[in-house]
């Protein structure tokens, strides 16, 4: 009963380095998500997956780059981190786009 | 001009009082609507969602839309403390560049017992 599972929890990166932020669901859909939330300003897209194979630009992907790596994962990638990306990082996958589940989310300071 | 716009609140409301949450879009190409609840430190949750103009109602919570007007809402009948909790709306164009929900910076709801 796993759904959507985003490692790590919490991250404290220092301004330069580069990690993953790994996302991995459970129930077979074909679209996934990153989004951050920043306070005042909600969910914003970084970007997104439609299907294994593809995927394309959200809103806010400067700074970053993803992988669909098979239909279960989808990794997010800061090559340089930033401290404007000090941010909670959500992971979301959806059959249908009235049915998005969400990850517990992952919290990274950069400093 | 944000795409959703939602008052960020706080809206405090007493125990039992109706809570009403309102939101406004600027995509006339917007097709369908999402209200999320978000405790703090947790995940977004659905709660709703509305595809055509008028009210839909499930159980506590009922979903107002007005296509013309770009205009869609809330009602939290009966207001507990634990309905106290971050509102996001989201809405999703059709778009076929946009696969994906937009939201907005949510409303905070405070009920007080």
């Amino acid at each position: 009963n796993a759904g959507v599972t985003q490692t790590p929890k919490f991250q404290v990166l220092k301004t330069g380095q580069s990690m993953t932020l790994q996302c991995a669901q459970d129930m077979n859909h074909n679209s996934m998500y990153w989004y951050r939330q920043d306070p005042g300003m909600g969910l914003r897209l970084i970007y997104y997956s439609a299907s294994e194979g593809t995927t394309d630009k959200g809103e806010v992907p400067n700074g970053y780059n993803v992988s669909r790596l098979n239909k279960r994962e989808f990794s997010l990638r800061l090559e340089s981190a930033a401290p404007s990306q000090t941010s909670v990082y959500f992971c979301a996958s959806s059959e249908r786009v009235n049915t998005i589940y969400f990850g517990e989310g992952s919290w990274l300071t950069v400093v | 001009q944000k795409e959703v716009e939602q008052n960020s609140g706080p809206l405090s409301v007493p125990e039992g009082a109706i809570a009403s949450l309102n939101c406004t879009y600027s995509d006339r190409g917007s097709q369908s609507f999402f209200w999320y609840r978000q405790y703090s430190g947790k995940s977004p949750e659905l709660i709703m969602f509305i595809y055509s103009n008028g009210d839909k109602e499930d159980g506590r919570f009922t979903a107002q839309l007005n296509k013309a007007s770009q205009y869609v809402s809330l009602l939290i009948r009966d207001s507990q403390p634990s309905d106290s909790a971050t509102y996001l709306c989201a809405v999703k164009s059709l778009d076929t560049g946009r696969r994906a929900l937009t939201f907005g910076s949510g409303t905070r709801l405070q009920v007080q017992p």
